[in-house]
């Protein structure tokens, strides 16, 4: 089956500080998703990307559409304390979502 | 709120007992799909829901795993002689349509003893 490869598994970054963090997929997705998940909750959507090569921002977050619609990049800029949680990239063909397994951001103040 | 609700949040269970949860999705979302989520690992998909017709399940459903939408409207998923390894985080999600961004509610954290 489709599995998507995230990475880094975790990071522990300096408050202000940018961040970066990718997903690669052995096969295509009509969709690339970003969602953040924090302790006892469900999956909150960061941003949604539905073309190939699109970039698209939401404040300090950028994320890309990679060309070959085998991958993803999510950037947060100016890192603060309340970025801390597990981001999660998401690709979706026809109606189903395949995640990765997360990345875990620590934000050191 | 109007966003999609699930109950309950936290569910403790002895192994062999019957469970069922429920999800109450965003209003007029027609598509509702339940996940599965094991510590250190993102969502799977288990199920979908286009209005009350279940159009798939994935594998991981096994025969002891059940769910309904029956009027279209809040779904159930009900687990049948609990094992350890059901032990995970339920995630409800709908969308407005099967291309549509899902949105996820709180989930259910269930732990069978």
């Amino acid at each position: 089956g489709q599995q998507l490869n995230q990475s880094p598994q975790s990071m522990f970054i300096q408050e202000g500080e940018d961040v970066s963090m990718n997903c690669t997929s052995s096969s295509i997705f009509n969709t690339w998703l970003w969602y953040k998940q924090e302790p006892g909750e469900g999956p909150v959507l960061l941003i949604a990307l539905y073309k190939a090569g699109e970039l698209t921002s939401n404040g300090r977050l950028t994320a890309q559409f990679g060309i070959t619609r085998k991958d993803s990049f999510l950037n947060i800029s100016a890192s603060i304390p309340s970025d801390v949680g597990i981001y999660f990239c998401a690709g979706r063909y026809n109606y189903q979502l395949t995640f990765g397994k997360g990345t875990k951001l620590s934000v050191i103040p | 709120d109007t966003g999609v609700s699930q109950d309950p949040r936290h569910k403790i269970t002895k192994r062999g007992q019957n469970v069922t949860f429920r999800c109450d999705p965003i209003s007029e979302h027609n598509h509702l799909y339940w996940y599965r989520q094991t510590l250190g690992q993102g969502p799977e998909f288990l199920t979908y829901f286009q209005n009350e017709a279940q159009l798939e399940k994935s594998r991981l459903l096994s025969d002891r795993f059940s769910a309904e939408r029956p009027k279209g409207s809040f779904s159930t998923l009900e687990i049948q002689r609990t094992e350890q390894g059901d032990s995970a985080m339920y995630l409800c999600a709908s969308s407005g349509g099967p291309a549509d961004t899902q949105y996820f509610g709180p989930g259910t954290r269930l732990t069978v003893l």
